[in-house]
């Protein structure tokens, strides 16, 4: 599957806990931008990152809240001391290289289900 | 902040009919993107329309960009069953900054 991968699907924490959800963009892309979506709601954007870079996390809660693409290996978008609050479908989407955040189509990956107990 | 936003928030059709979702934006545009979810997955991209391009097809699907109203429309003609999903429209504005989307439509095309 050549597609974005998402990795868990689901994922359960109680309050208090760290979360970790992964993404391997598709093969070949090198931008990776993560977002949230509530319930009934449109996406929300919370960070853009290149290969070991963040190049905008204006949509990253300041506390809590951290994102990483290193040189190796999958995107980690991790919430430490995970609140009620942060229970949503969280989704990792990717673009070529020589693209910017706006101007290609986004590869979205099926997401993680975030539920905090 | 929420740039796109979808009407209606909810249709419902019979198979066959015709579907127009309208997303209408407050800022200038770069380009302005349609996409569809299926319940329970990931976005897949449908069209993109640039600020200098009236109308695009793509397939049943058409899209319509009015710069002067800050609006755009998706229309399915010919629905089916599997068009039921929520769409949703995102725009990009100059610069490097990410895409912002609408709360969407939910599309129920009704066998």
């Amino acid at each position: 599957n050549a597609g974005v991968m998402q990795n868990p699907r689901h994922l359960v924490r109680r309050r208090g806990q760290e979360a970790r959800l992964r993404c391997s963009p598709m093969k070949g892309h090198s931008h990776v931008y993560w977002y949230r979506q509530l319930p009934e709601e449109g996406l929300k954007f919370m960070v853009y990152l290149q290969k070991e870079n963040i190049i905008d996390e204006s949509g990253m809660p300041k506390e809590r809240f951290s994102a990483e693409f290193p040189k190796e290996g999958p995107s980690i978008l991790r919430i430490q001391q995970v609140v009620r609050g942060d229970s949503a479908a969280y989704f990792c989407a990717s673009s070529p290289p020589g693209t910017g955040a706006n101007n290609s189509p986004l590869h979205f990956g099926n997401g993680t289900r975030l539920t905090v107990t | 902040s929420q740039q796109g936003e979808e009407d209606p928030q909810a249709l419902s059709i019979q198979e066959g009919e015709n579907a127009t979702m309208n997303c209408s934006y407050k800022t200038s545009i770069n380009n302005l993107q349609w996409y569809r979810q299926n319940s329970g997955r990931g976005l897949v991209h449908l069209i993109l329309i640039r600020s200098n391009e009236r109308e695009k097809h793509s397939g049943r699907l058409r899209v319509t960009l009015d710069t002067s109203k800050k609006s755009s429309s998706l229309l399915i003609t010919a629905s089916r069953a599997a068009d039921t999903a929520s769409y949703f429209c995102a725009t990009a504005t100059v610069g490097n900054t990410p895409l912002v989307f609408g709360k969407g439509t939910r599309l129920s095309v009704i066998a």
